[in-house]
């Protein structure tokens, strides 16, 4: 089984300034994805950036980005120019070619204006 | 808005109960992923059917089962309901059959609550 940890279950940052959410996973797979996803108080679960495991080059998505660490196995998530609408849970997710999705258990992200 | 429909949106029920909820994927999706968001165990995978035949299995209780039909939408149905069933249940949908290649794009998920 896969894991997937989220150290900083809440976090703050002023509006306009940037934040990095981190993850780190578990797996013995060689080829695998990780996700961000995004829940605003909407409970919608909203899919911020992915990134192929394959691939070297950091997953960008306008002001999300990612740091893609294969050999930590660290997969953090940086938001610039936070904006108000960026408050909301952040999970992070793995799947591998057993067909399994995991998730982290989320960080809470405030933006303060 | 990502194209993947759920209903009810809320649904209150007695234990013991059976309830059925209801997904529509995204127009030219075939794979349907259910999910349980409760406030203990966090979000955990469920079960996966790709153009009406299962494809994955997380960790599904017994009492509950799915399927998906023709048109390709889906039903999660919960029996025998449990005080701890009480969850947010999310469907997702996605092009492919394989999890680990496809996004899932989710649908905004149906509040059960068990009395």
């Amino acid at each position: 089984a896969q894991t997937v940890t989220q150290s900083q279950p809440e976090m703050s940052v002023q509006e306009a300034e940037t934040v990095t959410l981190s993850c780190t996973y578990d797996t013995s797979e060689n080829n695998y994805y990780l996700f961000w996803y995004k829940q605003p108080p909407s409970r919608q679960m909203i899919l911020v950036i992915r990134q192929e495991a394959y691939k070297q080059q950091n997953a960008t998505e306008n002001r999300f980005s990612v740091n893609f660490q294969k050999a930590a196995k660290s997969f953090s998530l940086k938001i610039s120019d936070s904006q108000l609408g960026d408050t909301a849970m952040y999970f992070c997710a793995v799947t591998n070619t057993g067909n399994q999705f995991y998730f982290g258990t989320g960080t809470s992200l405030t933006v303060i204006p | 808005d990502s194209g993947v429909t759920q209903t009810p949106k809320h649904l209150i029920t007695a234990t013991g109960q059976r309830v059925t909820l209801r997904c529509s994927p995204r127009s030219g999706d075939l794979s349907v992923y259910w999910y349980q968001q409760s406030l203990d165990q966090g979000l955990q995978f469920l079960i996966q059917y790709y153009n009406g035949e299962e494809r994955a299995k997380g960790n599904i209780l017994e009492r509950f089962s799915a399927q998906q039909f023709p048109d390709l939408h889906s039903e999660l149905n919960l029996s025998s309901l449990e005080l701890g069933d009480s969850a947010l249940y999310f469907c997702a949908s996605s092009v492919g059959s394989g999890v680990w290649r496809d996004t899932q794009y989710f649908g905004p998920g149906t509040r059960l609550t068990v009395l």
